[in-house]
């Protein structure tokens, strides 16, 4: 059964001090890992794809990477502005285009 | 507007009535997902619509949901003799042509359902 594990649940920050967020998976064949910003009260909104080991992108201050059982977004010198739940997600060989396997998020607050 | 709207934003409900969701796909978008965000929990997939192709019901938990597309257009979410455990954010996402692959859904704000 494809799987998503984020860790940490949650992650205080000083803003400027750097972190990353965890994201394990397992999944019958990966076509895919997402990573999504999520506000409250508000719906998910897309930050990269991932589709191999060894692949990086890179936004303002995130940086995703991936290797064969997990991802890693890397948030250097955040700024309150970067508080919100970021989730992961994979697409498997098993499952059509829509199905996403979603984690339950990291809960990240960046105080001044 | 330019985003997936979604309507009502909030439903509260009594154990057993029907309740109908309404989600607006960005225009030109041809695939739209459903997916549901319970209290403390990921998002769970529930059903998938690309163009004229069968949809893909296979994360509906019962047979008491069900979904309709008219077109490459709006979409209803219908949930039959509501439960409690039904009680969750439904939210709605669409994609263009050839973007499926990429991951990249642009959901909208969800419904909030509660069900007494």
């Amino acid at each position: 059964e494809d799987q998503v594990t984020q860790s940490p649940e949650a992650l205080r920050l000083q803003e400027g001090e750097s972190s990353s967020l965890n994201c394990s998976y397992t999944v019958s064949g990966l076509r895919g890992l997402f990573w999504y910003r999520q506000d409250p009260g508000k719906g998910p909104e897309f930050l990269f794809t991932l589709y191999s080991a060894g692949e990086e992108k890179e936004k303002e201050r995130l940086k995703a990477t991936l290797t064969k059982k997990e991802s890693f977004l890397h948030i250097t010198a955040p700024k309150p502005e970067d508080s919100a739940t970021y989730l992961c997600a994979v697409r498997g060989y098993g499952g059509s285009q829509g199905n996403l396997i979603f984690g339950k998020g990291t809960k990240l607050s960046v105080k001044p | 507007g330019a985003g997936v709207s979604q309507s009502p934003s909030n439903k509260v409900t009594e154990k057993g009535k029907d309740v109908e969701l309404r989600c607006d796909p960005i225009s030109g978008h041809t695939a739209l997902y459903w997916y549901r965000q319970r209290l403390g929990q990921g998002l769970e997939f529930l059903i998938y619509f690309q163009g004229n192709s069968a949809p893909d019901k296979s994360g509906l938990p019962s047979d008491r949901f069900s979904a309709e597309r008219t077109g490459e257009s709006v979409s209803t979410l219908t949930i039959q003799r509501t439960q409690q455990e039904d009680s969750a954010v439904y939210l709605c996402a669409s994609s263009p042509r050839g973007r499926s692959n990429t991951g990249e859904l642009f959901f909208g704000e969800g419904s909030r359902l509660t069900v007494l």
